[in-house]
């Protein structure tokens, strides 16, 4: 596809639950960042990955929190044991490269809610 | 306090009107100031880049950096309907990891 690719669009959850969304970047994209937006605010960093690997990981606000993206391509966010308050949108962005001059593409985001 | 403060609006304008946005940030080490759009239910799109003070104009938009005082604008020129969004601003010491202000929701009315 020609742009971010963000599934589930809706996810709805029980409170404890292990949930995982999924991020397909533009292809070809090595910089993959995941983002959380409460309701009414802006975007929040949570990590981000250059190829495999997490470069930057010090936005995740727990240990419930883990991503991954094995191959350099698809990203997962995992979050285990869902609390009533990680209700937000998660947004996914990729980066041709990740450099400071290189533009951040947002995919339309999980709407995450915790009942 | 926080990092990027926004004024959260909501503003209402009429068509044809000049928009002011702007925010303010505490960090003076943050050399990457960018607008994005956001509409409803979408994801953010970025609208201007800039990393130093002065203006950087594209058509309608223009975008006003000044570090001395830890201030950024985006003006709209001529704003129409299809500029309702939220506008959020967003700044960087990297570019790789953005702080986002909270949004400011726009309504262009015809």
């Amino acid at each position: 596809g020609a742009g971010v690719s963000q599934t589930p669009s809706n996810k709805v959850t029980e409170k404890g639950k292990y949930v995982e969304l999924r991020c397909d970047p533009i292809s070809g994209h090595t910089a993959l960042y995941w983002y959380r937006q409460s309701l009414g605010q802006g975007p929040e960093f949570l990590i981000y990955f250059q190829g495999t690997g997490a470069a930057d990981d010090s936005g995740l606000p727990n240990d419930r929190f883990f991503a991954v993206r094995p191959e350099g391509s698809v990203s997962t966010l995992k979050i285990q044991r869902t609390e009533r308050g990680d209700s937000a949108v998660y947004l996914c962005a990729s980066s041709s490269t990740g450099g400071a001059h290189t533009e951040a593409f947002f995919g339309q985001g999980t709407r995450l809610t915790v009942v | 306090q926080k990092e990027v403060e926004q004024d959260p609006g909501p503003l209402s304008v009429p068509e044809g009107a000049i928009v002011s946005l702007n925010c303010t940030y505490s960090n003076s080490a943050f050399q990457y100031f960018m607008w994005y759009r956001q509409y409803s239910r979408k994801g953010p799109e970025l609208l201007m880049y800039t990393y130093s003070s002065g203006n950087k104009e594209d058509g309608r938009f223009t975008a006003q950096v000044d570090k001395s005082s830890k201030y950024i604008s985006l003006f709209i020129r001529d704003s129409q309907p299809s500029d309702s969004a939220t506008y959020l601003c967003a700044i960087s010491l990297s570019a790789r990891q953005l702080t986002f202000g909270s949004g400011t929701q726009l309504t262009v009315l015809p």
